[in-house]
């Protein structure tokens, strides 16, 4: 089974609010990784964060690495049609990468 | 530089039959994963290959399997297809498959089985 945990699995945002997805590990984790799927499309990797309470913006987004490896967020403010899609997180240990199950971001105009 | 090349892109096959999927890599790559992507499911680990050898297996059933050859190729074979089958199969490459190099993704080949 998966070792990573993703929540929430949807996230129905108004257009122009902020949200936040959760990734949870019950181990500790060497890295994490974030990763975007538009509908149709495959995923594509945004970032990576290696460093205890690491923190890395990417215009509009936030990414956010636990204190103690085993979690991380991705919070998106003033969320836009074009943030629609899955967004995974990706946690390495034991020299293998884990997918968490995703969170779909649909958005109301 | 070219991406990761998945072939076919679309394939419908019937119960019982077999299928392989095709993967190549982005050039100097030498790992090459598989993922399952069902609705509601993730990704879900198949295999690894890194120089022609299964480096990292998923929790799948021996009726899936994969090969790497000698220019990084990968090709993954189901057999005695279910159901279940149905689904986007992601491959993806990466120089080494250290955990800590992003992964490349194909478009994926979807499978439906009827």
């Amino acid at each position: 089974g998966q070792q990573v945990m993703q929540i929430p699995q949807y996230q129905h945002v108004q257009e122009g609010e902020d949200f936040t997805t959760y990734c949870n590990s019950s181990t500790t984790l060497s890295n994490i990784q974030w990763y975007k799927q538009r509908p149709g499309g495959h995923p594509v990797f945004l970032i990576q964060l290696v460093k205890s309470g690491e923190v890395k913006k990417q215009k509009r987004l936030t990414f956010q690495f636990g204190e103690a490896k085993k979690n991380s967020s991705l919070h998106i403010t003033a969320t836009q049609t074009t943030d629609v899609g899955t967004y995974f997180c990706a946690g390495g240990y034991d020299y293998k990468l884990s997918f968490g199950a995703g969170t779909t971001v649909t958005v109301r105009a | 530089k070219a991406g990761v090349t998945q072939t076919p892109r679309y394939l419908i096959k019937t119960r019982g039959q077999q299928v392989t999927l095709s993967c190549s890599p982005i050039s100097g790559h030498r790992s090459v994963s598989w993922y399952q992507q069902t609705p509601g499911q993730g990704l879900q680990f198949l295999f690894e290959y890194f120089s022609e050898t299964q480096r990292n297996k998923g929790n799948f059933p021996g009726r899936f399997s994969g090969r790497q050859f000698s220019n990084s190729r990968s090709e993954m074979n189901v057999s005695t297809l279910e159901l279940g089958d149905s689904a986007l199969y992601l491959c993806a490459s990466s120089w080494t498959g250290a955990s800590n190099q992003p992964q490349h993704f194909g478009d994926g080949t979807r499978l439906s089985i009827l």
